[in-house]
């Protein structure tokens, strides 16, 4: 069965630092997403990416962050200069279909990437 | 107001309780609504889309009002694997916004 896969599934860096998370969706998908989950709270949306360029963004996603598709399937979230409060789980998302601006297909999630900022 | 705002739990239940979770959404341009479940440390997985008649699936059943931005999950029959947090996602564009969760406990 096709899944997401993220890398790394544990990153530990220290405050200051560029952070790459990687994200492979489902090949024939169309529509990609990150999101974040701070131990204990919230699934929280961060952007939403389709055909080459982002769709939406939160207020949570400033400018240390940015997202990019650098070719056919990697699906990349960088964070230029981690901060202690980016420590969570990274769940990259994808979806195979949306039809007259109505979303018609459940979201795959991958199994997340978890960040440390020490 | 929250986006997606859902009881906050915790439930804790015997096995074979019948439980209603609610969910309220505050954006009216919603358009597609979905309950997902997560296990502790996993990612959220679908458990059911919602439709604006209703919906069943097994033991799941879920309800939409659109006039009052309403949303419910009841499950029938609890069984113990369906301890988890479940979670009440709202879409009215091109993202799908995550209520808090409400966690349920089903004990033996």
């Amino acid at each position: 069965e096709p899944e997401v896969t993220q890398t790394p599934s544990h990153q530990v860096t220290q405050m200051g630092q560029e952070v790459i998370l990687r994200c492979v969706p489902i090949s024939n998908h169309l529509y990609f997403y990150w999101y974040r989950q701070i131990l204990g709270q919230k699934v929280e949306f961060l952007v939403s990416f389709y055909n080459n360029e982002i769709s939406e963004k939160s207020e949570i996603f400033d400018d240390q962050f940015s997202v990019e598709r650098p070719d056919g399937s990697n699906f990349t979230l960088k964070i230029r200069s981690t901060k202690l409060e980016d420590s969570a789980m990274y769940f990259c998302a994808s979806n195979p279909s949306w039809s007259g601006g109505t979303n018609t297909g459940e979201l795959f999630f991958g199994e997340g990437s978890r960040l440390t900022v020490l | 107001r929250k986006e997606v705002e859902q009881d906050p739990g915790p439930f804790n239940v015997p096995e074979g309780a019948t439980v209603a979770f609610n969910c309220t959404y505050s954006n009216s341009a919603s358009q597609s609504f979905f309950w997902y479940r997560q296990d502790c440390r996993k990612e959220p997985k679908l458990l059911m889309s919602v439709y604006s008649s209703g919906n069943e699936d097994g033991r799941f059943t879920a309800q939409l009002n659109r006039a009052s931005q309403y949303i419910s999950l009841l499950i029938r029959d609890s069984k113990l694997s369906d301890s988890a947090t479940y979670l009440c996602v709202v879409s009215a564009s091109n993202d799908m916004r995550f209520g808090a969760g409400t966690r349920l406990t089903v004990k033996p």
